[in-house]
């Protein structure tokens, strides 16, 4: 029963703006929506996350729709970096539930 | 701070063999987790903490089991391996079970044969 869905693969050019989608529409009100990556196999990263208003940080910005059932993750001036597995992760009842996340491939 | 450590990075074991996963934290989270990822898939929960003599299951907790003696060290103990449980293994740790971002380890590559 997934709780996120997301595309499995993207690619943005080096230095352009990467948007990442992410749908959850079976969020519940109180549940916060985060975003991790995943560089090769290394330990997950955390970015950023959010309840219902947008949100942004120093490596990204979060954009949640109104009726929460969708975000964004928008990394603003992609570079080679950033290439990584990226994850939209639901969290209920104190759990995260990762998907299979989105590969996004930073092209030079 | 060393953040989160876990010991040891690669390991090998014949079916039926146990071993003893660990992980340790040194910033005092009372949150504390272990996550197994297999090939092409996102991560899933085996077990949690929220504290000290405190665990509980996740979503896929058969095979494994855990203790919580100290705030610092969270082992997961594989009680008799089996191939299905060749995976990598994160564990995490966090302020808390509320909104906290939680801090993952480098992982453990298992092999079981």
């Amino acid at each position: 029963d997934a709780k996120t869905t997301q595309p499995p693969s993207m690619d943005c050019a080096e230095g352009r703006a990467a948007n990442l989608p992410c749908n959850h529409s079976t969020i519940s009100g109180n549940e916060y929506v985060y975003w991790y990556r995943q560089i090769h196999s290394q330990g997950p990263q955390y970015i950023i996350h959010g309840l219902k208003n947008n949100e942004t940080n120093e490596m990204a910005s979060l954009i949640i729709t109104e009726d929460r059932k969708s975000s964004t993750l928008i990394l603003p001036h992609a570079t080679l970096r950033d290439t990584a597995v990226y994850y939209c992760i639901v969290r209920v009842q104190g759990q995260f539930y990762f998907g299979t996340g989105t590969s996004l491939t930073v092209i030079p | 701070n060393a953040g989160v450590t876990q010991t040891p990075k690669f390991q090998v074991l014949k079916t039926g063999q146990s071993m003893t996963l660990q992980c340790a934290q040194d910033m005092n989270h009372e949150y504390m987790s272990w996550y197994r990822q297999d090939p092409g898939m996102g991560l899933r929960l085996i077990h949690y903490s929220v504290g000290a003599g405190i665990t509980d299951q996740g979503e896929v907790p058969n095979g494994y089991n855990v203790s919580r003696s100290t705030t610092e060290d969270f082992p997961l103990r594989l009680l008799s391996a089996a191939p299905s449980q060749t995976s990598v293994y994160f564990c995490a740790s966090s302020y808390g079970r509320g909104t906290y971002e939680q801090y993952f380890g480098p992982g453990t590559r298992l092999t079981v044969t």
